[in-house]
């Protein structure tokens, strides 16, 4: 167990539908992570929240944005879906640095 | 950031010495070399990290060779729940975020 939880675990929506994803970090983690997981495939970054700022994002359309909380829980939202938005959607928290980041069971989300 | 090479598959017996060698030519000096585990459907798990030489925890080794153009991620006496995805990544200990390839998948039979 990690600490790092995140809601629903599975979601299947239709396409041109809108999601939120949820994920409460890990105690004293000020720093989250977002990473969509295709598969077969390892991770791949989506953006990053430091103290409720986005603090890096990868090459994702901004269709996919964020939000982090004061207590630095966090949100993904996506909208527009598309099918190839069908993936796990891991979250991670640290301390602000990348090594050492814990992950989440992921939300594995369908789109239909 | 540095890009990683690794094998995409590799077979063992259950109680045998694995070794997953992880290429990294463009290694910049102040990057680290860090192993993530994962099992279906669910998070990457850290595994051990490590900068130079050798680094050894409860759950594996790591080797770097003074070069740090490759490491060896050493998993002793593995076991059936070993059967994962192991990547290896490459990156600072600043406000980065980790680049995963598509790791090397371990499958262990008894």
């Amino acid at each position: 167990e990690t600490g790092v939880t995140q809601s629903p675990t599975h979601l299947i929506k239709t396409r041109g539908q809108q999601v939120t994803l949820r994920c409460s970090s890990q105690s004293g983690h000020n720093t989250v992570s977002w990473y969509q997981q295709a598969l077969g495939q390892g991770p791949q970054f989506i953006f990053q929240y430091y103290r409720e700022e986005e603090n890096g994002r990868g090459n994702f359309p901004p269709r996919f944005s964020g939000l982090q909380f004061p207590n630095y829980s966090s949100e993904l939202n996506v909208n527009a879906l598309e099918l190839d938005d069908s993936a796990l959607y891991l979250c991670a928290s640290s301390m602000g640095r990348a090594e050492g980041a814990f992950f989440g069971q992921g939300t594995r989300l369908t789109v239909v | 950031l540095a890009k990683t090479t690794q094998p995409i598959s590799m077979d063992s017996y259950e109680g045998q010495e694995v070794n997953i060698t992880c290429s990294h030519n463009n290694i910049a000096t102040n990057d680290y070399i860090t192993w993530y585990q994962q099992f279906p459907s669910q998070g990457p798990r850290f595994i051990i990290q490590g900068y130079k030489t050798k680094v050894t925890n409860e759950v594996a080794s790591l080797f770097i060779p003074a070069d740090r153009k490759s490491s060896t991620l050493s998993l002793p006496r593995v076991s059936l729940s070993d059967t994962a995805v192991y990547y290896c990544l490459v990156g600072d200990r600043g406000y980065s975020t980790l680049t995963f390839g598509k790791g090397t998948m371990l499958l262990v039979s008894p």
